[in-house]
Order: structure tokens, then C-alpha cells, then sequence
């Protein structure tokens, strides 16, 4: 069965320094895998997925993740932290031959302070 | 981009009156929806899969006679949660998904509060 864990269920950085948010996957096949982001009382945005193209993954607002399958990651990444990423961010894996279902990380709340 | 819009946004009702939440793709055909469950502060949980004209499948746990799912369009499914409690208050969302090879686009939740 697939799955994600998030390693960190909180991360506290300065704004303008970098963000690392680790995910580790677990399956069997080639996974496609997904990050999300929830502000508060939200829905969830897609920030960028993997499904097996290039392994280095840009998505919007400057975030990237690379996937390295002989770490079984898919870390998320931001260069420079804004005040406007501090929100819930969501690992998300599909679950191959489980019609089309998503399992979630348990979540990283990212905190950014000035 | 795809659109999926959620309603009521926040609902409050009494115990063991019946709650219904839409949720409509706006611009786009979805063959499948999704419907989960957030507790304060933690993941989401699939609790049931849709597929247009079909019964919804349900996850492990969830009641289906609790959590009744209807998905009568390509565009829009309902949930109605029926005798609600006060341990059915969460925050549900939804999601919808043209098929494998599309992502998911998710509403933007509904915050159920029963009293």
C-alpha cells in the first residue's frame, strides 16, 4: 500500500531564508506524488505534482520538490520564505489500482516570522 | 483552471436535524468526487469516492447510512449528513477529479458546527 510521512509536523523560519518540508513516500510502483497547501478555513491548492517525468518538480509560487527514489523522498522546497507561505502544507501520494484515491500526509504547519 | 464550489461555506444546526453540503465542478466534468473529513489540526480523511450515476464507495468506518452521498451529475454531489451530532461537527471538503490523467481540484470546505 502506498503512502507519506511528513517528518515534521511543524516548521518555524525567518522570512527570507529558505524552507525545506520533508515527505518520504512508501510504495511498491512508481508513485505520483502531490503537494498541497491549506490556509486557514480553506480548501486545498495544489502546489506541484510528480508523475514521473522529470524527477525535479517546479510548481507555483516558487516552491519545487525533486524526488529521489533511492531516498523514497519528494522533499518541498522554497528558496526565500514570505509571510504568505505560513499555512498547513499536505505530502499527498495516489494510490495505484485504488481508483484514483489520494492518502494524506499528516500535514507540516509551516510558521514564517519576520 | 478548474473550479469545484463548496456550499454552505459554515453551517450550524441543531442535534439530530439533517445537513446537506454541495459541491459543483464549475467548469468541467468530474467522473469522480471525493468527500473528506478534517479535525481541527489534523490530515484529511477520505470517507467515501463517487462516481457519477453510481453508488459512492465508502472508506472503512465511515456510516453510509450517517453520510448519505449523491452524485445524480457530472457536476455536482451532495452530501447530507443525517441526524447530526455534536461529534459529526468537522470540517468537510470535497474534490473532484476528471479522470487519471487530471488532478484534483478541491472546494474550499464547510465548516459544520452541531449544537
Amino acid at each position: 500500500a502506498q503512502s507519506v510521512t511528513q517528518l515534521d509536523s511543524h516548521v518555524s523560519v525567518s522570512e527570507g531564508t529558505p524552507v525545506l518540508l520533508r515527505c518520504n513516500y512508501s510504495s511498491s510502483y512508481s508513485p505520483s506524488l502531490f503537494w498541497y497547501v491549506q490556509h486557514p478555513n480553506k480548501g486545498l491548492q495544489l502546489l506541484l505534482k510528480y508523475t514521473s517525468a522529470a524527477t525535479l518538480v517546479k510548481g507555483i509560487n516558487g516552491f519545487e520538490a525533486e524526488f529521489k527514489k533511492s531516498e523514497t523522498s519528494f522533499h518541498l522546497t522554497k528558496p526565500s520564505a514570505h509571510m504568505s507561505d505560513a499555512a498547513e502544507y499536505f505530502c499527498v501520494v495516489r494510490v495505484t489500482g485504488g481508483g484514483n484515491k489520494l492518502t494524506f500526509g499528516t500535514g507540516t504547519q509551516l510558521k514564517v516570522e519576520l | 483552471g478548474a473550479v469545484v464550489s463548496q456550499h454552505p461555506s459554515w453551517v450550524i444546526c441543531k442535534s439530530g436535524t439533517s445537513v446537506k453540503i454541495e459541491c459543483r465542478s464549475l467548469d468541467f466534468q468530474a467522473t469522480t468526487m471525493f468527500w473528506y473529513r478534517q479535525f481541527p489540526k489534523q490530515s484529511l480523511m477520505l470517507m467515501a469516492t463517487s462516481n457519477e450515476g453510481s453508488k459512492a464507495t465508502y472508506e472503512q468506518g465511515v456510516e453510509k447510512d450517517k453520510f448519505l452521498i449523491n452524485h445524480a451529475s457530472l457536476t455536482l454531489s451532495t452530501l447530507t449528513v443525517t441526524s447530526a451530532h455534536p461529534e459529526d461537527s468537522s470540517f468537510y471538503i470535497c474534490s473532484a477529479s476528471q479522470g487519471l490523467d487530471y488532478g484534483y481540484t478541491f472546494g474550499s470546505g464547510t465548516r459544520l458546527t452541531v449544537v
